[in-house]
């Protein structure tokens, strides 16, 4: 079955500093992979995506994450915080491509200090 | 104009009653969805529609039934509410024909059973 797995569920960064948050999946066949937002009180939104074409891939609010199969992980990160990027961050994994086969991982919730 | 809006956004009931959500999405999508997130921030699948009818029913007790009277509306009814019921709800939609994974979510409904 395929599953992801978000170490850490609560990471702390200072404004201005590099965010990390890490994403490894388990698979047998290559996933598509995905990197979704929910800030508080709202629906999730998804960030960006791996669909196996490069492996970095870009997405909204100046967030990136690549894909390495060696590692089989698919970390999220950006440069530099801001402090309007403290939310709740979900992984998630799809071995078909389809929106219905999405499995989500556990969330890391990003707090960003001044 | 809200893609995916879901009604009511919060609802408090006693243990025991039936209460019900409603969800409707203006994206012209094919595929509707019902999501639990508990107090941990896991997010479950519990349902799936395509175009009315049921493709996915994740291992939900009886007391919970969705029903999608078109495309663009899919409701959720549950019966004799438990305490193990409170949960936000998310609604959720996509494209079947778009095979990108996206997920169009609202912005949940805050289910608290007393």
């Amino acid at each position: 079955a395929q599953s992801v797995t978000q170490l850490g569920s609560h990471v702390s960064v200072s404004e201005g500093a590099l965010v990390l948050l890490r994403c490894n999946y388990s698979s047998s066949v290559p996933p598509y992979l995905f990197w979704y937002v929910q800030y508080p009180n709202q629906g999730l939104q998804l960030l960006l995506k791996y669909t196996s074409a490069a492996t970095l891939v870009k997405g909204i609010n100046g967030f990136e994450a690549e894909f390495k199969k060696s590692e089989t992980s698919f970390h999220l990160t950006k440069p530099s915080a801001h402090m309007s990027d403290a939310a709740e961050y979900f992984c998630a994994v799809s071995f078909t491509g389809t929106a219905s086969k999405l499995t989500f991982g556990t969330g890391t919730r990003l707090q960003v200090t001044l | 104009d809200t893609a995916v809006s879901q009604t009511p956004k919060y609802l408090v009931t006693q243990m025991g009653n039936d209460k019900s959500i409603k969800c409707e999405q203006n994206l012209g999508h094919d595929t509707m969805y019902w999501y639990k997130q508990d107090s941990k921030k896991f997010l479950k699948i519990m349902f799936s529609y395509n175009n009315k009818e049921l493709i996915i029913n994740e291992t939900v007790p009886n007391r919970f039934s969705p029903k999608s009277p078109d495309k663009a509306h899919l409701n959720l009814h549950i019966n004799s509410l438990e305490l193990g019921d409170s949960a936000v709800y998310f609604c959720a939609s996509s494209y079947s024909g778009a095979d990108t994974g996206e997920l169009f979510f609202g912005e949940g409904s805050r289910l608290t059973v007393l």
